[in-house]
């Protein structure tokens, strides 16, 4: 079945600190791989995506690259800031006929100054 | 554009009563998919609607439904309420057009309290 595993949480930097958040996941076929973010009291926001193998995905200085060899989509950014706490969550949407988000567990990142 | 809304965003219910939520799209998305977000299983996928037809289901029991209308905008009912279904609930849409997709767009959820 399809699946997504995410880095156990919270995650706690420093404002300007390197960020990685690992994603792998477990699926049949090719399917789309997404980043969503959900700020405190917030909804869900799309953050990035990427729907081919070596694809990368980038917003607000976020990144990530679909890895087939190693089924895997880590969220990485360079540089974070307090403003960037929030929980992250890594998701797939089978290539089928369809939408539906298959959804990690998410990881609290909180960033202070 | 507007975003997606939902309504209500608070319920109160007592075990055994009934609840529909309703969700109303983007303007042109055509599909519409509902998903059940608790600390304890995360976010879950329940079902995905398109042009008034179920395209997807989750793994959840037949006590929780959907239907969608020709106006793209989705209800989701939950009979028989159970302490369990206490959760925020989420609806996406999209365009559904698959990974070609810009990506679902959430609404702010209703939140759900069972007691």
């Amino acid at each position: 079945g399809n699946s997504v595993t995410q880095m156990e949480g919270p995650v706690t930097l420093s404002e300007e600190a390197f960020l990685t958040i690992n994603c792998t996941y477990t699926a049949t076929g090719y399917p789309s791989l997404f980043w969503y973010v959900q700020y405190p009291g917030e909804g869900l926001q799309l953050l990035l995506k990427a729907t081919k193998a070596d694809d990368k995905g980038s917003n607000k200085g976020f990144e990530a690259t679909y890895r087939k060899e190693t089924t895997s989509f880590h969220l990485e950014k360079g540089s974070v800031q307090v403003s960037d706490s929030a929980v992250y969550f890594c998701a797939l949407s089978p290539h089928q006929a369809g939408t539906a988000l298959i959804f990690g567990k998410g990881t609290t990142l909180s960033v202070s100054s | 554009k507007a975003g997606v809304t939902q309504t209500p965003r608070y319920l109160i219910k007592t075990r055994g009563q009934q609840v529909t939520l309703s969700c109303s799209p983007i303007s042109g998305h055509r599909s519409v998919s509902w998903y059940q977000q608790t600390p304890g299983q995360g976010l879950q996928f329940l079902f995905e609607y398109f042009s008034e037809t179920q395209r997807n289901k989750g793994n959840f029991p037949g006590r929780f439904s959907g239907r969608q209308f020709s106006n793209s905008r989705s209800e989701m009912n939950v009979s028989t309420l159970e302490l369990g279904d206490s959760a925020l609930y989420l609806c996406a849409s999209s365009l559904g057009q698959g990974s070609n997709s810009p990506g679902q767009f959430f609404g702010p959820g209703t939140r759900l309290t069972v007691l």
